[in-house]
């Protein structure tokens, strides 16, 4: 087995801020995720990686950068905190398979004010 | 750009009566099913998946996917208070050179089981 650590738990950053999310697993996936998860809205794919070093855009992309450091590890970039923004944000892993599970994270809730 | 839609919004059944929550989406092509379950405040869960027509059963938990009706159903059996959740449902469609193993979700079921 293995586990999605997301850090931190809670976020609370000002408008016009950046503020950085991390992840890490210890799945030795290939692939990692990040989505984004509003009331109402379900989910929504902000960037993945197919492997180390390897950026692709999802869905959300416009205002979040993306790092993938190494293979185990993923950080989600806010570029510019917006007010009154409140969020989930997931991060997921799976291997590099159309049929591979996805795994994921707790999440971090975020909270601008 | 596939679309999934989830229905009811919310359901609640008593303890050991059969819940069934649908999910319909707008690819036919589309091979890759998922059912998931959020708890408050948790991450997500997977409970089937499922990657042809006909039905694909773990534990209390079945799957039945039409793809020529565009829908996908979740059944399960003999519900527990524990299983109060959101449930959601996840299409993945077919993957073209780098775009990964992407997921659309809908926007969940809410069960309540009631005991």
């Amino acid at each position: 087995g293995g586990i999605i650590t997301q850090t931190p738990k809670f976020l609370i950053g000002q408008e016009g801020q950046k503020l950085t999310l991390k992840c890490q697993q210890n799945f030795n996936h290939d692939t990692m995720y990040w989505y984004r998860q509003d009331s109402g809205k379900g989910l929504r794919l902000i960037y993945y990686s197919i492997t180390e070093n390897d950026l692709q855009k999802g869905d959300l992309s416009e205002g979040y950068d993306a790092s993938r450091e190494k293979k185990s590890s993923f950080s989600l970039t806010v570029t510019s905190a917006q007010k009154n923004e409140m969020a989930v944000f997931l991060c997921a892993s799976s291997m590099w398979d159309n049929y591979a599970e996805q795994f994921f994270g707790p999440g971090t809730r975020l909270t601008v004010l | 750009q596939q679309k999934v839609q989830q229905s009811p919004e919310s359901l609640t059944v008593s303890e050991g009566a059969m819940a069934s929550l649908n999910c319909t989406f707008s690819d036919g092509t589309s091979n890759n099913f998922r059912w998931y379950r959020q708890h408050s405040a948790k991450g997500l869960e997977v409970l089937v998946s499922i990657f042809s027509d006909g039905e694909k059963e773990e534990g209390r938990f079945t799957a039945h996917l039409n793809r020529a009706n565009l829908h996908v159903s979740l059944h399960i059996r003999e519900p527990q208070p524990s299983d109060s959740a959101v449930y959601l449902c996840a299409v993945s469609p077919p993957s073209y050179g780098s775009s990964g193993n992407k997921l659309i979700f809908g926007i969940g079921t809410l069960l309540s089981v009631k005991p």
